[in-house]
């Protein structure tokens, strides 16, 4: 059965340090990872990876995929408070659908 | 706001009661998904749509959902006859499918079974 797993489930921070977060896979018919932000509202979409090694970055965020080791990391360096949420990772395989893993609640202190 | 809506934003409802969820998609969107999330869980994908055609749905779709999405713009989702277990967060997502299928999630509704 396919499954995403997402570690670690919960983590404290305060501002200013660096975190990553990680999520590995076991997914017939991989197509691609993704990297959402949960707050407490919609899923807001951070990244797609598709092919490994290649890193993604967006401001702070950064991610990155390994496909022969399945799995991927989202950095986020000098965090801030409003990068307060649960972090989703999300692999879609190809009958379009994504399995998602539990999450990474983050919460990051002044 | 050109994003998916999602309505009503919470409902309540008393066990065995139908309800029913409207999903307004990105209107350039072909594919539209629904998608369930319990407390402490990422979504659980139920059934998706490429225009109005329903493609595949979840052994966690029981009989008392149902699904539809008849001109391929708007969806509904209703739940026959509730049960408290169904008491969660529904989810709508849309794309335009093909390569790089993102999928962009409206707001949710959260049910409430009494």
């Amino acid at each position: 059965e396919d499954k995403v797993v997402q570690s670690p489930l919960s983590l404290v921070v305060h501002e200013g340090d660096t975190v990553t977060l990680n999520c590995s896979y076991e997914v017939t018919n991989f197509r691609s990872l993704l990297w959402y932000k949960q707050e407490k509202k919609a899923p807001t979409f951070l990244f797609m990876l598709t092919s490994s090694g290649i890193e993604k970055k967006s401001g702070r965020l950064s991610s990155i995929l390994d496909k022969k080791e399945l799995f991927s990391i989202l950095n986020i360096t000098a965090t801030q408070t409003g990068d307060s949420a649960v972090y989703l990772c999300a692999v879609e395989n190809n009958t379009d659908k994504l399995i998602f893993g539990t999450g990474t609640r983050l919460q990051v202190f002044p | 706001d050109t994003g998916v809506s999602q309505n009503p934003r919470h409902k309540i409802t008393k066990r065995g009661q139908n309800v029913t969820f409207r999903c307004d998609p990105i209107s350039e969107h072909n594919r539209l998904y629904w998608y369930r999330q319990t407390l402490g869980q990422g979504p659980e994908f139920l059934t998706y749509f490429q225009n109005e055609a329903q493609l595949e749905k979840s052994r966690l779709l029981s009989d008392r959902f149902s699904a539809e999405r008849p001109k391929g713009s708007f969806s509904t989702l209703e739940i026959q006859r509730t049960e408290q277990g169904d008491s969660a967060m529904y989810l709508c997502a849309s794309s335009h499918g093909g390569a790089g299928n993102i999928q962009y999630f409206g707001a949710g509704t959260r049910l409430s079974v009494l």
